[in-house]
């Protein structure tokens, strides 16, 4: 079951912030976070693990809330470069199999 | 340190014809995938492997084969190309499998099939 990003589109200023959101209906063991630039290839953000350990990169923070299968990740004073889609991959059951959701659009406008 | 390479980077095939992605990783890691990405969707699980060795089904395997031939090297092949096959294939790889590790993915092989 693909896990569900909201919102499916968003369109910031420079220096504004933005959450993203990615709701499961299974149980999770992990969460991937990725970003993708047209063209390109998905390059890793941050990784939340069942347990609260967190691994990704300094400047940007997300949550994992295993009872609610939710995960959310923050941008925070959004700069031009963080324009993307942005992907969140889940793990269930210990299956090591990820699904990725469907992607949230983000623009970030000067 | 080139990471994780595809070749080719464009395809064009007929329908019914075969041929095979080939992606190779330079940073020792264990696991290996394989996704398609369709425009607008995220990424689709093909076929992944854990270990040199192992290979395993992921979420949409009809229609493709793989092959870990090393360590280093894990190819995908179509036997027979379907126009529902026109996608962007993505190659990743990681230390491990399972949630703590992360993966890098290749630049990307687009394929359309006529």
């Amino acid at each position: 079951q693909q896990p569900v990003q909201s919102p499916q589109a968003v369109i910031l200023r420079e220096g504004e912030d933005a959450v993203i959101n990615c709701s499961s209906s299974k149980a999770l063991y992990s969460v991937h976070w990725y970003r993708q630039k047209h063209g390109e290839a998905p390059v890793f953000l941050m990784i939340l693990l069942k347990g609260g350990e967190q691994k990704g990169h300094e400047k940007i923070s997300a949550s994992f809330n295993e009872k609610k299968q939710q995960s959310s990740l923050y941008l925070t004073a959004s700069q031009l470069s963080y324009s993307g889609t942005y992907f969140c991959g889940t793990e269930s059951g210990g299956t090591y199999k990820y699904i990725f959701g469907t992607g949230t659009r983000l623009k970030v406008l000067a | 340190n080139a990471g994780v390479t595809q070749t080719p980077k464009f395809q064009v095939l007929k329908t019914g014809q075969s041929m095979t992605l080939q992606c190779a990783q330079d940073m020792n890691h264990n696991s290996m995938y394989w996704y398609r990405q369709d425009p607008g969707m995220g990424l689709r699980l093909i076929y992944y492997s854990a270990s040199e060795g192992t290979t395993d089904k992921g979420e949409v395997p009809n229609g493709y084969n793989v092959s870990r031939l090393n360590k280093r090297e894990f190819s995908l092949r179509l036997e027979s190309a379907a126009p529902s096959q026109t996608s962007v294939y993505f190659c990743a790889s990681s230390e491990g499998q399972g949630g703590g590790h992360e993966q890098y993915f290749g630049p990307g092989t687009r394929l359309t099939v006529t």
